[in-house]
């Protein structure tokens, strides 16, 4: 079974660009979730998607970061304009909904550095 | 607001010792996860624990939920060097699907 897919693996940009990351999760998982790891600290959660509705988020600072699910599968992750405190890793995570133990698999993520 | 919090921050052990990273939640849950992340790798799963006493173990790594006093524990017996790597904990809050709140990660490092 083929894992949670993201790309690109790295990418450097200078503030105030724009950037935009993509996540192709598990087939068959209908939560998807996007979630931003600062070096030395743990994720933490953007945003959360069931199918393609937004289920939570509450922690996005929608004046730069946008993401949607258009088709309930792949999903996208901009940036616009990129800050330096957005340097970090972007990991995508997906979902079965119920069955236990409604774990969450992660993707290989997203390192951001903005110079 | 659900807060997760892990000790220590730091662990450098040497191999064959053993020792204990506990994990300590603000709110009721009862989904408890446990995770590695080697240097620029993503996050593996090590132990889902979702009932109160619940007992995983893997190797040299065990681990234990107490809901009511809302810790986890991960234990390290004999620990070798490939276990040097930085251990998350994360708490799952209401609902089927919901989001996890992850600690603050513990970096371990065995020496020879």
């Amino acid at each position: 079974e083929a894992g949670v897919a993201q790309s690109p693996r790295y990418k450097i940009i200078e503030k105030r660009q724009s950037v935009a990351f993509w996540c192709n999760p598990i087939s068959g998982h209908a939560t998807l979730y996007w979630y931003q790891q600062i070096l030395g600290q743990g994720p933490k959660l953007l945003i959360q998607f069931q199918n393609n509705g937004v289920v939570d988020d509450s922690q996005l600072p929608k004046d730069r970061f946008s993401a949607e699910r258009l088709k309930g599968v792949d999903s996208t992750l901009k940036i616009q304009p990129a800050k330096l405190e957005d340097s970090a890793v972007y990991l995508c995570a997906s979902s079965l909904i119920g069955g236990v133990p409604y774990e969450q698999y992660f993707g290989p993520g997203t390192r951001l550095t903005v110079t | 607001e659900l807060k997760v919090e892990q000790n220590p921050l730091f662990l450098s052990m040497q191999e064959g010792k053993n020792y204990t990273i506990y994990c300590n939640y603000s709110t009721t849950s009862d989904r408890l996860y446990w995770y590695r992340q080697d240097p620029g790798k993503s996050l593996e799963s090590l132990f889902v624990l979702l009932s109160n006493g619940a007992v995983k173990q893997e190797g040299r790594l065990m681990a234990s939920l107490d809901t009511k006093a809302r810790l986890s524990t991960l234990h390290i017996t004999a620990a070798v060097h490939d276990l040097s790597a930085t251990y998350f904990c994360a708490v799952g809050g209401a609902g089927t699907a919901s989001k996890l709140t992850f600690g603050t990660g513990t970096r371990l490092q065995v020496t020879l």
